[in-house]
């Protein structure tokens, strides 16, 4: 059985440009959850993608937008980057969209923006 | 909405010795509670979770943490700590309706000295 994987691991970017992060959620896992984790705080929602369907959504902007793949994988895109999107970019498979499933987090996406 | 505080933002500690972590939530429905473990440079791993049935919890590495529905709190609680326990902590809730989503609190960083 397999973990999350996210890739790139780190990724620095200019103010301005797209970045598109992903992710491969845990085998027999058919739900995938973002998160943005700034410098010293805890994980913010950002969406989430439930059998390829956005499932929910938190308090971002439509710049940030994603998919999921028939294989269950994702993918995270953030258009005209800002500097404040620095930040730790965590994803988390489950099974299931309920609020009990134990979400896994992969290691994340480090992204600067200069 | 939910909301979870963790009053604590670094607890320095020494080995062996006993450990709290505070976690209070807000929350106008029922909800699920967890903590999550993160290492440096690495992503969130659950150390146990909250669900229904028995107010105390008890999860992976000797952790365990009791709900407290009046109080509305989720403390966490180690009896001896490592140093290998040294990470932060965050708690996080959920709430009993719609699809998951985890609320994450601004975690506390636990610093374990010999």
């Amino acid at each position: 059985e397999t973990g999350v994987t996210q890739s790139p691991t780190h990724l620095i970017k200019t103010r301005g440009q797209q970045v598109t992060l992903r992710c491969s959620s845990q085998s027999g896992h058919n739900t995938v959850s973002w998160y943005q984790q700034a410098l010293g705080q805890g994980p913010q929602f950002i969406f989430q993608y439930y059998r390829e369907e956005e499932n929910g959504r938190g308090n971002f902007p439509p710049r940030f937008s994603g998919l999921q793949f028939p294989n269950y994988s994702s993918e995270l895109n953030v258009n005209a980057l800002e500097l404040d999107d620095s930040a730790l970019y965590l994803c988390a498979s489950s099974f299931g969209g309920g609020q009990a499933a134990e979400a896994f987090f992969g290691q994340g996406t480090r992204l600067t923006v200069v | 909405a939910q909301s979870v505080t963790q009053l604590d933002s670094q607890v320095p500690v020494f080995e062996e010795a006993p450990v709290e972590l505070r976690c209070n939530y807000s929350s106008s429905v029922s909800v699920y509670l967890f903590w999550y473990v993160q290492y440096p440079n690495q992503g969130l791993q659950l150390l146990l979770k909250y669900l229904s049935g028995s107010t105390l919890v008890k999860g992976i590495n000797g952790f365990e943490a009791e709900f407290n529905k009046s109080q509305t709190s989720f403390h966490l609680r180690k009896p001896s700590v490592h140093i290998s326990d040294t990470a932060e902590y965050f708690c996080a809730v959920s709430e009993n309706s719609g699809y998951s989503t985890l609320t994450f609190g601004k975690g506390t960083m636990l610093l374990v000295s010999p």
